[in-house]
């Protein structure tokens, strides 16, 4: 069954490193989501991807924020100067068929820790 | 915007019990409704969805009614097991938005503890 993956699985960074998320999404599917997750608190959406720009993006997802989807594979989040707060699981999600049905596919998540 | 509720947890029950975890939700539009779960040290698997009013979702012994009159989507399961203990999500997709981008709007997240 096709899945969703993303490394690396944990990445740990100083505290205003540039880190790079990446995802490969179920490979024909159209649509392609960030979300992350601090740790005991909700999941929360960041910004969604269609057809090689931003369709949605939530109030979290600032300029420190960008997403890119570099070749017909990947799909990255790349926070440009963390912060001590961006500390979270993050999660890639990607869905096939345009419509709010559809089911979301979520991959397994990176561990975010900023030191 | 759009909203959604859960019950507080953490649930504890034993084995064989019966569940309900309470979800209601706030809407501008029409939305789909999903549970969503994540075993621990897991990413999100998606448990059942409704699409609109009055379906019923099921799998794995789980179910959920969309209910409009009430903005609920309640997860039941008439017999728990220890493998059921995981931390469960109520999410919603407003398709009012149009355009099939839209983000998912989560709960919180119930912990549920099934305990032999």
């Amino acid at each position: 069954e096709p899945e969703v993956t993303q490394t690396p699985s944990h990445q740990v960074t100083q505290m205003g490193q540039e880190v790079i998320l990446r995802c490969v999404p179920i490979s024909n599917h159209l649509y392609f989501y960030w979300y992350r997750q601090i740790l005991g608190q909700k999941v929360e959406f960041l910004v969604s991807f269609y057809n090689n720009e931003i369709s949605e993006k939530s109030e979290i997802f600032d300029d420190q924020f960008s997403v890119e989807r570099p070749d017909g594979s990947n799909f990255t989040l790349k926070i440009r100067s963390t912060k001590l707060e961006d500390s979270a699981m993050y999660f890639c999600a990607s869905r096939g068929t345009s419509g709010s049905t559809d089911t979301q596919y979520f991959g397994p998540g990176t561990r975010l820790t900023v030191l | 915007g759009d909203s959604v509720t859960q019950m507080e947890g953490p649930v504890t029950l034993s084995e064989e019990a019966c569940l309900t975890i309470n979800c209601t939700y706030t809407a501008t539009g029409y939305p789909s409704l999903f549970w969503y779960v994540q075993y621990p040290g897991e990413g999100l698997q998606l448990l059942l969805k409704a699409t609109k009013a009055d379906d019923k979702g099921s799998n794995k012994g789980f179910e959920a009614t969309y209910r409009k009159e009430t903005t609920s989507f309640h997860l039941e399961k008439g017999s728990v097991q220890v493998s059921d203990s995981a931390v469960y999500f109520c999410a919603l997709s407003d398709g009012y938005s149009g355009g099939g981008a839209d983000g998912l709007t989560f709960g919180k997240g119930t912990h549920l503890i099934i305990q032999p």
